[in-house]
């Protein structure tokens, strides 16, 4: 069973709609991440969280706002979204160890998300 | 650049069959990361294994094996005596290590179609 754990499963919301995804870990991993899947494609790199501080930003439009509460979580606040946006959002967590690039980056089974 | 490259879209095999997902990748570091990677149609990306740059030695686990040659920038995965519930898409991933986290470069994922 996964160790980071997603909520909800799935979301269907209106453009106008707010809502937000929940990502939690208990490895005490201190790297956070959320990335977004569309279908038949890879996972993409959203945003990267390293000690409860944005590290990287793909440049992700504005509709979608990141947040880490504490180390355990993250969250992704999603407002005047676009069907477009309509993907899976995969949270992931790993440890951090500067200067190593092993560290294995372990995901949620991810958050379903429709923009109808 | 780091680059990783399935040319592999999808692959259909029959139950006991053996099968092999190719991942050949580019990279300029001397020191460097791999990772496979599964994901069952639940969305959930599942970590198989991870093989750093200085080990050449196969791997095996169970009905999974792993050939990495550096000569060949290539980095296969073998399933001996595939199943059905082997079906899923695999993503071979490198990682590059960034202050104190990891940035993911995935492969474009093979889909593998295992009847019975």
């Amino acid at each position: 069973d996964t160790e980071v754990t997603q909520t909800p499963k799935h979301l269907v919301m209106g453009m106008t709609n707010k809502k937000s995804l929940k990502c939690e870990q208990h490895m005490g991993h201190r790297a956070m991440y959320w990335y977004k899947q569309k279908a038949k494609k890879p996972p993409e790199l959203m945003f990267v969280y390293s000690y409860e501080k944005l590290s990287i930003n793909e440049s992700v439009p504005s509709r979608f706002s990141p947040e880490c509460p504490n180390s355990s979580l993250l969250n992704l606040h999603l407002h005047a979204l676009q069907p477009e946006d309509s993907a899976l959002y995969l949270c992931a967590s790993s440890q951090t160890h500067s200067g190593m690039a092993g560290n294995t980056i372990y995901f949620g089974e991810g958050s379903w998300l429709t923009v109808v | 650049a780091q680059k990783v490259t399935q040319a592999q879209t999808e692959i259909s095999v029959v139950e006991k069959e053996d099968v092999t997902l190719d991942c050949v990748y580019e990279t300029r570091d001397t020191t460097y990361y791999l990772f496979w990677y599964k994901q069952p149609p639940s969305g959930e990306l599942v970590f198989l294994i991870r093989r750093n740059s200085f080990d050449e030695q196969n791997e095996i686990s169970g009905r999974y094996s792993w050939n990495f040659q550096k000569s060949t920038s290539s980095f296969n995965f073998t399933i001996t005596a595939s199943q059905v519930v082997d079906s899923a898409v695999y993503f071979c991933a490198l990682s590059e290590v960034l202050d104190n986290f990891n940035k993911f470069y995935f492969g474009s994922g093979t889909k593998l179609n295992v009847k019975p």
